[in-house]
C-alpha cells in the first residue's frame, strides 16, 4: 500500500528566505505528483503536478522535483512572502489501470512565513 | 476555470439523520472524488466515480453511499449521521485518463451532534 511522508510537519521561516518542502513515498510505481496548497477552512488548490517521466516542474518562484525511483520529491519556495503560509500537501497517484487517477496524500507541512 | 461546487459550507445534523451532501463541477470531468480531511489523520479516500452510474469504495466507505446519475453531479450520503462522521468533507473532480491535475471544492464542514 501506498504511504507519502512530508518532512517537515510544520516549517516557520522569515520573509525572503528560500525553502524546501520534502516528500516521500514508499512505491516508486506512480503515474504522477501533485503538489497542493491549503488554506485553513478551504479546499486545495492545485499547484504543480509532476508526470512520472518528468524530473521537474516550475510555476513562478515554485519549483517541484521528483525523482521516482528514490521515492522523493520536492518542492521549492523561492523568495518567501507571508502570503505563502498555508498547509502544503504532495499526492501521488499510482501506476495501473484501476488507479482512476486516486490520490495518496501525504500529512503536509504547514509553513509560516513571517514579515 | 474548473469550478467544483459544493452546496454547503456548513452542516450541523442530529445523529441517525440521513444527510446529503452535493458537489457538482462544470468541466465535464470524468472522474469525481469524495475525500474526508481529519487532524491527524489526513485525507482519506472515501469514495469515486470515473463515470456516470460508476462508482468504486475508496479506503474508509463503511457509512457511507454515493450516487452519480449525471456527470456534473456527485452527491456523498450519509445513511444514518454518527458522531464520527463529524468531519470536513471535500470534493474533487478531474479529466480522464489521470495525468490532469485534481481540482477540489471549499469544502463542507459538518458536525453531527
Amino acid at each position: 500500500k501506498q504511504e507519502v511522508t512530508q518532512i517537515p510537519a510544520a516549517l516557520s521561516v522569515p520573509e525572503g528566505e528560500n525553502l524546501v518542502l520534502n516528500c516521500s513515498f514508499t512505491d516508486s510505481a506512480i503515474y504522477n505528483l501533485q503538489w497542493f496548497r491549503q488554506d485553513p477552512g478551504k479546499g486545495l488548490t492545485s499547484l504543480l503536478l509532476i508526470q512520472s517521466s518528468q524530473r521537474e516542474q516550475t510555476s513562478g518562484r515554485l519549483n517541484a522535483s521528483l525523482d521516482k525511483s528514490s521515492g522523493r520529491s520536492t518542492l521549492y519556495i523561492a523568495a518567501s512572502q507571508p502570503g505563502d503560509s498555508a498547509t502544503y500537501l504532495c499526492a501521488v497517484v499510482n501506476a495501473g489501470g484501476t488507479s482512476y487517477g486516486k490520490l495518496t496524500f501525504g500529512q503536509g507541512t504547514i509553513l509560516t512565513v513571517h514579515p | 476555470d474548473v469550478k467544483v461546487t459544493q452546496s454547503s459550507r456548513y452542516l450541523v445534523k442530529r445523529t441517525g439523520e440521513k444527510v446529503f451532501l452535493e458537489c457538482v463541477q462544470d468541466m465535464d470531468h470524468e472522474n469525481m472524488f469524495w475525500y474526508r480531511q481529519d487532524p491527524g489523520l489526513g485525507l482519506r479516500l472515501i469514495y469515486f466515480s470515473y463515470d456516470v452510474k460508476m462508482k468504486e469504495k475508496g479506503d474508509i466507505p463503511e457509512g457511507y453511499s454515493v450516487s452519480r446519475e449525471k456527470k456534473e453531479r456527485f452527491s456523498l450520503i450519509l445513511e444514518s449521521a454518527s458522531t464520527n462522521q463529524t468531519s470536513m468533507y471535500l470534493c474533487a473532480s478531474s479529466l480522464w485518463p489521470s495525468g490532469s491535475p485534481l481540482h477540489f471544492g471549499n469544502g463542507t464542514r459538518l458536525t453531527v451532534t
